[in-house]
This record gives C-alpha cells, sequence and structure tokens, in this order.
C-alpha cells in the first residue's frame, strides 16, 4: 500500500538551530511528495512538494526539502528555527490518481 | 480575498440527526475536498469534486455525501449522525484538478457527535 510515515510524533529544538522533520514513503511508480503545516486552530497551509526535477525543493517560510529516492525519504528541513515554527506538520503522497495520503503529523517546539 | 470559509466553526450533534457542513471558496477554483481530521490518523479525504456538477469518493466517503452544484460551494451532508463522526472537518480547494495542484484549506469544524 502506498503511504507516508512520520516517525517522530514531537521535534524539540533551540531556536536558532537547524531543524528537521523526517518524513519516509511507500509507493509504487514516482512518488508526488508534499508538506504541509498546521498552526493552531487552523487549517493546513501549502509549504512545499516534489512532482519532478531538483532533489532539493524549497519552499514557503524558509523551509526546503530534499528527496531521497535510495532512502525513500522527503525530509523537512530549516536552517534556523524560529519559535513561530512551532506547528504540526504533515507529509503527504499522492496515491493513485484520486487521493493524497497524509502522515500522522510531527509537532514542532521551537524553545526560545 | 477570503479564501476558504467554512461554517459552522463547531457543532454538538445528537446521533441520528442530520447536519450540512457548508464551505465557500471565492478564488473560483476548479476542484474541491472535504477531510476528516482525527487524532493519531492525519488527514483523510471523504470526497472530492472536479468541477461543479461532479464529484468523487475518497478513502472514507461512508456516511456522508456531497454535492457541487456552482463552483464556489461544496456542502457536506452527514444524514444520520454517528460518533464516529466525531472529527475535525476540513475543506479545500486548488485551482487545477491534479492532486499534484497546490491545495488551500478553510479553517476547520469541529463536530461532535453524542
Amino acid at each position: 500500500a502506498q503511504s507516508v510515515a512520520q516517525p517522530e510524533d514531537q521535534v524539540n529544538v533551540a531556536e536558532g538551530n537547524p531543524l528537521t522533520v523526517k518524513c519516509t514513503y511507500s509507493v509504487s511508480g514516482n512518488p508526488y511528495l508534499f508538506w504541509y503545516v498546521q498552526y493552531p486552530n487552523r487549517g493546513l497551509q501549502f509549504l512545499l512538494k516534489y512532482i519532478t526535477g531538483d532533489n532539493l525543493v524549497k519552499g514557503s517560510y524558509g523551509f526546503e526539502a530534499e528527496f531521497n529516492k535510495s532512502q525513500t525519504s522527503f525530509h523537512l528541513k530549516k536552517p534556523s528555527a524560529l519559535v513561530s515554527d512551532s506547528a504540526l506538520y504533515f507529509c503527504a503522497v499522492l496515491t493513485g490518481a484520486n487521493n493524497l495520503f497524509f502522515g500522522t503529523g510531527t509537532r514542532l517546539t521551537v524553545i526560545p | 480575498t477570503a479564501g476558504i470559509t467554512q461554517a459552522p466553526t463547531s457543532q454538538i450533534l445528537a446521533a441520528g440527526r442530520s447536519m450540512t457542513l457548508r464551505c465557500t471558496q471565492d478564488m473560483r477554483h476548479n476542484a474541491m475536498y472535504w477531510y476528516r481530521q482525527d487524532l493519531g490518523l492525519g488527514l483523510r479525504l471523504i470526497h472530492y469534486s472536479n468541477t461543479a456538477g461532479t464529484t468523487g469518493k475518497g478513502e472514507v466517503p461512508d456516511g456522508y455525501s456531497v454535492s457541487r452544484a456552482n463552483t464556489d460551494d461544496f456542502p457536506l451532508t452527514l444524514a444520520s449522525a454517528v460518533p464516529s463522526q466525531t472529527s475535525v472537518y476540513f475543506c479545500a480547494s486548488s485551482e487545477g484538478t491534479s492532486f499534484t495542484d497546490t491545495q488551500y484549506f478553510g479553517p476547520g469544524t469541529r463536530l461532535t457527535v453524542l
């Protein structure tokens, strides 16, 4: 079955330090991968996506993600975390033509 | 621009009652979607619509129905609510009809079925 996994429910990082939120995927064929962020009591906001092309994808708010086919990963990264980055992050993969499968989410807390 | 609005913000509903969750977008997007978000399960697609007059089933469509009479509105109806439908419901839209297109989400409706 096609899916994504976010192995960490919670990630804590100090402000100013680099952050990584992990995502691994399992798909047949070419993967289409997405990252969304959810702030408290809000809907999801799109950060970035990988469809084809460069393995390093740059997105909103200084985030980037690297598509690694050999490791079947699409980890989200940012060089210097901000307190305002604290939120719930979702990785998603397109499964078939008509479904976007979301991971269970990783709660990022940036400590001042 | 409001983007996507959902109503109500929250609702408590007795089991067996019916309810319609409203969703309106003002971006003239072609496609619209309904998801439910449950703790520990991420988001799951309920129904979607690629254009006015057409709808399709997602991952968890049972117990829900949708209609798309025009471009802007995509209501979700629970004909006879059950406690397992307690969830946060998000409406989304995208300009294109491919699931690779960026989806824009509304603020959500928190529904509790007792």
